[in-house]
């Protein structure tokens, strides 16, 4: 019973390098969303989707990109990494509105 | 939108002593209400929850009530242990997708022994 499977755990980019966050869920929730912690600022939400298909943009978007092609996936891609995106990436996902949200383990990114 | 009030801590307490992490919140609608908790190097996992006025959620040893007149969320425990040191985040839901949720700061709980 996976649940919610993040990879990698960590990465250390330097300023300009493109990467993508995995995140994969096994219990066939509609609904998924990427987050952000940082000291200080809680969680961001980064970008969200409702179904296969369908994304849309949460507090922080820029920098950053999705695609929703299955039920299963959400990768969060960054497109040119700077040292301001140095943080602590989560995914979660959800049954539907207002379902809890199940959270995998986060990535933890540094960049240089 | 949505906002949540908690204090951010940390919290210090000692073992068997009780605990109340306060939340109050604003939110649009009805909104379901959640408590998760963060262990160290870990995800937010859900910790509990309610969905209706008055509804009281518990799990571990850990409760909390859903005042819609106060619109608070107030976590409590009899007895903490040493394993509950975590952070606590209070979230009320408000429907659709994530961008109805909001979640709290966070409260860092340390209990010492």
């Amino acid at each position: 019973n996976a649940g919610v499977t993040q990879t990698p755990k960590f990465q250390v980019l330097k300023t300009g390098q493109s990467m993508t966050l995995q995140c994969a869920q096994d219990m066939n929730h509609e609904y998924m969303s990427w987050y952000r912690q940082d000291p200080g600022m809680g969680l961001r939400l980064i970008h969200y989707s409702v179904g296969a298909g369908i994304t849309d943009q949460g507090e922080v978007p820029n920098g950053y990109n999705v695609s929703r092609s299955t039920t299963e996936d959400f990768p969060l891609r960054l497109l040119s990494a700077a040292p301001s995106q140095t943080s602590v990436y989560f995914c979660a996902s959800n049954g539907g509105s207002r379902s809890p949200l199940h959270f995998g383990n986060g990535t933890r990114l540094t960049v240089t | 939108g949505n906002s949540v009030t908690q204090m951010e801590g940390p919290v210090t307490l000692s073992e068997e002593a009780f605990l109340t992490i306060n939340c109050t919140y604003t939110a649009t609608g009805y909104p379901s209400l959640f408590w998760y908790v963060q262990y160290p190097g870990e995800g937010l996992q859900l910790l509990l929850k309610a969905t209706k006025a008055d509804d009281k959620g518990s799990n571990k040893g850990f409760e909390a009530t859903y005042r819609k007149e106060t619109t608070s969320f107030h976590l409590e425990k009899g007895s903490v242990q040493v394993s509950d040191s975590a952070v606590y985040f209070c979230a009320p839901y408000s429907g659709g997708g994530a961008d109805g949720l909001t979640f709290g700061k966070g409260t860092h709980l340390i209990i010492q022994p």
